[in-house]
């Protein structure tokens, strides 16, 4: 069974920093790309990027190329996300992702972590 | 960035009725090298994570009911819920995996009358 296990609620305070991890039972992580999909309270999806663990290559989506570093390390299975220079706009619920791979792509996400509140606030 | 947009925001059903959610995309999501559509469609219950319904526009994901039928190509996609039951009540998102960024609608909610 597959299992993403992400670290638990975050408080930081504006222009800190934090640090979320994505633990990884039953698949490889070397084997497939690592997302991250954020939901801000009450609102939609958004995708944030994604890091290819094999390589440690990264994409990110315009808005938070200076906001989210992603990494991984293979050796315990677990993906990061640092969040940086945090505002009150960043307070949402972090998703690890793990996509479906059928006949030769990657499709829509079907293994998600539990999700990591991060709270900006003073 | 390809924007998703999706319609209605809301809307109420009563259980045993069919739905019709859309989901329209800025650009065609169709791959010419295999006639397939890169969109997808989630279904995301309060406090929970999403989770996967339909690939490749049309295909359901291991263990959806049959009751859930996406449909469309280019850029008109719809998702159909037949006899709709009280656990189908949640919000529904469609998302593009076409290129990045990936990027989903914002969403329609799907209550009961």
């Amino acid at each position: 069974e597959v299992q993403l296990q992400q670290s638990g609620a975050e408080l930081g305070k504006p222009g800190t920093s934090v640090k979320l991890s994505c633990k990884v039972s039953g698949y490889n992580i070397r084997s497939t790309y690592m997302h991250w999909v954020n939901q801000r309270p009450g609102k939609g999806l958004e995708w944030i990027g994604r890091i290819d663990p094999a390589n440690g290559n990264t994409i990110y989506a315009e808005k938070f190329k200076s906001k989210a570093t992603l990494t991984a390390d293979t050796s315990s299975n677990t993906a990061y996300m640092q969040l940086s220079q945090l505002k009150s706009d960043d307070t949402a619920i972090y998703f690890c992702a793990i996509p479906y791979y059928y006949d030769g792509y990657y499709h829509l996400f079907a293994y998600w972590g539990q999700g990591t509140l991060v709270t900006v606030s003073s | 960035d390809i924007a998703i947009t999706q319609s209605p925001s809301s809307v109420a059903v009563s259980v045993g009725e069919t739905v019709t959610l859309s989901c329209k995309s800025s650009q065609s999501l169709l791959y010419s090298e295999n006639n397939k559509d890169y969109l997808g469609w989630y279904q995301q219950k309060p406090g929970q994570t999403p989770k996967p319904l339909i690939y490749w526009a049309t295909n359901r994901h291991t263990g959806v009911p049959d009751r859930f039928t996406g449909s469309g190509s280019g850029t008109d996609f719809t998702l159909i819920i037949s006899s709709v039951q009280a656990e189908d009540l949640a919000d529904y998102y469609c998302e593009q995996y076409f290129v990045y960024p990936r990027t989903f609608g914002g969403g329609t909610k799907l209550e009961l009358k």
